[in-house]
């Protein structure tokens, strides 16, 4: 079983583009969280998606959005990248919270803004 | 607003020796305290966690203990080895909501 999984590894973008990460989560794994982690610094809560709708939403601008798909995969999208948006977004998944609370994350895409 | 806290930012110990990370919460309505762990160049992974209604919990030579009233909880890994040399970081969260927030970090470093 894989785990969670995303793409690209690496991403090099300038100021003003417009950019789109991939998640696929652990099978079975219904809810996707998005995570920015600034070099040096603990994740901070982007989003999160749950039957294909954004359940719950950090303290980021609208020009961060994302999507979930019916098989639960997850996009980022972040519009007008700024210099500050480089970082590594991770990538969370989780079965129903019934089940457990642990949320297993994915080796992240390294974005680097010019 | 939600916040966690977590000291020290670095640790050194000597091989063999204990370290201890603690860190403080500020939202009353978080239950759920997990661990990760992350290695250079890799993803967190979780090491250990613990729930509100549980005091400490212990896992071969890690152990995590809570203290709800004063908002505390801390990491501890007894007879420590050059490999648990990575970056801990702590979160809280509340049961089923799968929101974390997390501290900023410690920097262990485990001196053989």
């Amino acid at each position: 079983d894989a785990g969670v999984t995303q793409s690209p590894t690496h991403l090099i973008k300038t100021r003003g583009q417009q950019v789109t990460l991939r998640c696929s989560p652990k099978s079975g794994h219904d809810t996707v969280s998005w995570y920015q982690q600034a070099l040096g610094q603990g994740p901070q809560f982007i989003f999160q998606y749950y039957e294909e709708e954004e359940r719950q939403r950090g303290n980021f601008p609208d020009r961060f959005s994302g999507h979930q798909f019916p098989n639960y995969s997850s996009e980022l999208n972040v519009n007008a990248l700024l210099l500050g948006d480089s970082a590594l977004y991770l990538c969370a998944s989780s079965l129903p919270s019934f089940v457990t609370d642990t949320q297993y994350f994915g080796p992240g895409t390294r974005l680097t803004v010019l | 607003g939600e916040n966690v806290e977590q000291h020290p930012s670095t640790l050194s110990v000597q091989e063999g020796d204990s370290a201890v990370i603690k860190c403080t919460y500020s939202d009353s309505a978080s239950n759920y305290f997990p661990w990760y762990k992350q290695e250079l160049g890799k993803r967190p992974q979780l090491i250990i966690d613990i729930r509100s209604n549980v005091g400490e919990k212990k896992d071969q030579r890690i152990a995590v203990t809570l203290n709800k009233t004063a908002k505390h909880f801390s990491l501890h890994i007894t007879e420590t080895q050059p490999e648990d040399s990575a970056v801990y970081f702590c979160a809280a969260s509340s049961l089923g909501t799968y929101k974390y927030i997390f501290g900023t970090g410690t920097r262990l470093k485990v001196l053989a």
